[in-house]
């Protein structure tokens, strides 16, 4: 069966400092892989997706970037962080064959910036 | 573009309650529907789902029907759990998935 797996669980970071989250699948090949955020009391934001290796697309214009170096990998990733980059990292994939499936979601991460 | 309207909470109720979270869309084709659960400090997990109009998805002893007449998926359980008490977000497919804002369910014991 299929798994996501996303880390860390919980980050604190200060202000300017960089920033690397991981999401890996197992048990599946050239999934559509996605970012999210959820700011505090807030809905989700998608950030960026990928449908193959080193393909990157973003939703919105921010301090973040993404990467996906191998099928089953996605980084999120910043050079210097803001206060407004907290909030709660979600990952999600589905099967790149087939749009109508439903996300996968991975357990989140965790994000204060102070 | 698509997008996915859905009743602002929070929403209270006692065990037992009847709970409804309304849930409107806009597309331009039929797309599947969503509804997704997170209970606190967790990610989304998929509830139900509906691929085309008429459809009904069910789960945990919720409902919902997909109604193209009123572009509407309405999440309904007859008798609700403290263990139901979650967010429940309302998501339409297209190539990324649009959320609705989420609706905040507690329920009391």
């Amino acid at each position: 069966s299929q798994t996501i797996h996303q880390w860390p669980a919980t980050l604190v970071q200060p202000v300017g400092s960089p920033l690397s989250l991981e999401c890996t699948v197992e048990g599946t090949s050239n999934p559509n892989l996605y970012w999210y955020r959820q700011a505090a009391g807030r809905g989700l934001q998608l950030l960026f997706y990928s449908v193959g290796i080193g393909q990157i697309s973003s939703e919105v214009p921010q301090n973040l970037s993404a990467s996906r170096p191998q099928d089953r990998q996605f980084i999120l990733s910043s050079k210097k962080l803001l206060l407004s980059d907290s909030g709660f990292y979600l990952c999600a994939w589905r099967p790149g064959s087939s749009y109508n499936s439903p996300l996968h979601f991975g357990n989140g991460t965790r994000l204060t910036v102070t | 573009g698509d997008s996915v309207t859905q009743m602002e909470g929070p929403v209270t109720l006692s065990e037992e309650a009847f709970l409804t979270i309304n849930c409107t869309y806009t597309a331009t084709g039929y797309p599947s529907l969503f509804w997704y659960v997170q209970y606190p400090g967790e990610g989304l997990q998929l509830l139900l789902k509906a691929t085309k109009a008429d459809d009904k998805g069910s789960n945990k002893g919720f409902e919902a029907t997909y109604r193209k007449e009123t572009t509407s998926f309405h999440l309904e359980k007859g008798s609700v759990q403290v263990s139901d008490s979650a967010v429940y977000f309302c998501a339409l497919n297209d190539y990324k998935l649009s959320f609705g804002a989420g609706t905040t369910v507690t329920v009391r014991a």
